[in-house]
């Protein structure tokens, strides 16, 4: 069964400093997605980023960007010029290429202090 | 574009009683989904439709758990009887079938079991 990691319950940066949260993951397929996934304190899910397990090329957002491992199955959100705003909790979500299941890592709490 | 609607957004409730939460997916979206979000297990895959056919039901917690999708704009989540274990956010995503698109999340309907 696919399981995702995530081992950093929490995180804090200093406003404009660059963070990285880790996520890791467990899987025998070849082929599928990766997304990161943002929940401020409102509890609404924002996608924050995706990557296709094909594509070598990091995904990038913006100050978002992910540095993608398949070999390692290893998935981190590099985020640059943090922002107040960006305080939230972080989830990572794998899902299998061509069905509809995410699963979910059970998240990382971003503190950002001016 | 609305979003994904969810309803109630709150929801208290004594045990024993019927709960139902109700979704409105996005106009096009084909597959539907119901998240469970406790501090324990973090967040849990329910059940997911795909053309209003439920495809994956395993996350359903037991019986007194059920869902419906009786057209493309409109699902529910019953919970009979409730009990305070069931106390959660339950979220309500709504994507493009075929495992390419992200899930787009409603706001969530915070659910209190007293």
């Amino acid at each position: 069964a696919q399981t995702v990691t995530q081992s950093q319950p929490e995180m804090s940066v200093q406003e404009a400093e660059t963070v990285t949260l880790s996520c890791t993951y467990d899987t025998s397929e070849s082929d599928y997605y990766l997304f990161w996934y943002k929940q401020p304190p409102s509890r609404q899910m924002i996608l924050v980023i995706r990557q296709e397990a094909y594509k070598q090329q990091n995904a990038t957002e913006n100050r978002f960007s992910v540095n993608f491992q398949k070999a390692a199955k290893s998935f981190s959100l590099k985020i640059s010029d943090s922002q107040l705003g960006d305080a939230a909790m972080y989830f990572c979500a794998y899902r299998i290429y061509n069905t509809d299941k995410l699963i979910f890592g059970t998240g990382t709490r971003l503190q950002v202090f001016p | 574009d609305a979003g994904v609607i969810q309803s109630p957004r709150h929801e208290v409730t004594e045990m024993g009683q019927e709960v139902t939460l109700r979704c409105k997916p996005i106009s096009g979206h084909n597959s539907l989904f119901w998240y469970r979000q406790t501090m324990m297990r973090g967040l849990e895959l329910l059940i997911y439709f795909n053309n209003n056919v439920p495809i994956d039901d395993s996350g359903m917690p037991e019986d007194r758990f059920s869902a419906k999708m009786p057209n493309a704009s409109f699902s529910t989540l019953k919970i009979q009887p409730s009990e305070p274990r069931d106390s959660a956010v339950y979220f309500c995503a709504s994507a493009l079938g075929g495992g390419r698109s992200p899930l787009h999340f409603g706001n969530g309907t915070r659910l209190t079991v007293t």
